[in-house]
């Protein structure tokens, strides 16, 4: 079984930029998850997608955090404009059903300067 | 916010000793997950237990939870310079979804760093 797919695997960029994360799930898992973890953290979650439905999106800062799940497959996390209590390793989780763990992607460690 | 805290934060031991890492959380739960992050990686699943049940075991691994004090246990015996990482226990608040059944919505804990040396 192929795992959570992440790209990049790093990104600098300066404040002020957007840059965009992309997440491709596992194969009929219904339920896509990305999470925020600065160093020295726990991951805090960001969104919860139901196949391209946002469950929970309340921790998500709306101003400049976006994020869409096409055809309940794929998705993508963008930053605009980024700061720099940004840097962090964004993370994206799929999971089959409740009562089954996660699959994490090995996530994007983004740097803001 | 998290909602639980790891203890303790860090733990160094020596390989074949065991390490027992506890966790407490707040609210009631539908389940408790245990994950381990190796430096600069993605985490990894390793245990799952239902509010009902009060031990579970995979492996070298054993954990514990009790829901009316609201703490949850992980003990690796024999362990191994291997198992060197961070561990975090994540609950499952129970969101009941009304699409069509789709996972827990998890929150993580601070971690607690294991060191294990040869």
């Amino acid at each position: 079984e192929a795992g959570v797919a992440q790209s990049p695997r790093y990104k600098i960029i300066e404040k002020r930029q957007s840059v965009a994360f992309w997440c491709n799930p596992i194969s009929g898992h219904a339920t896509l998850y990305w999470y925020q973890q600065i160093l020295g953290q726990g991951p805090k979650l960001l969104i919860q997608f139901q196949n391209n439905g946002v469950v929970d999106d309340s921790q998500l800062p709306k101003d400049r955090f976006s994020a869409e799940r096409l055809k309940g497959v794929d998705s993508t996390l963008k930053i605009q404009p980024a700061k720099l209590e940004d840097s962090a390793v964004y993370l994206c989780a799929s999971s089959p059903s409740r009562d089954y763990g996660y699959t994490f992607g090995s996530g994007t460690r983004l740097t803001v300067v | 916010s998290q909602q639980g805290e790891e203890d303790p934060q860090a733990l160094s031991i020596q390989e074949g000793e065991n390490a027992t890492m506890n966790c407490s959380y707040k609210t009631s739960i539908n389940n408790l997950q245990w994950y381990r992050q190796n430096s600069g990686r993605g985490l990894v699943h390793l245990i799952l237990i239902r509010s009902n049940e009060r031990e579970k075991h995979s492996g070298r691994l054993r954990v514990t939870l009790d829901t009316s004090k609201k703490s949850s246990s992980l003990l690796i015996t024999a362990s191994r310079a291997a198992d060197t990482a961070s561990y975090f226990c994540a609950t499952a608040l129970g969101l009941e979804l009304t699409l069509t059944g789709g996972g827990n919505k998890l929150t993580f804990g601070t971690g607690t760093q294991l060191k294990v040396e040869l």
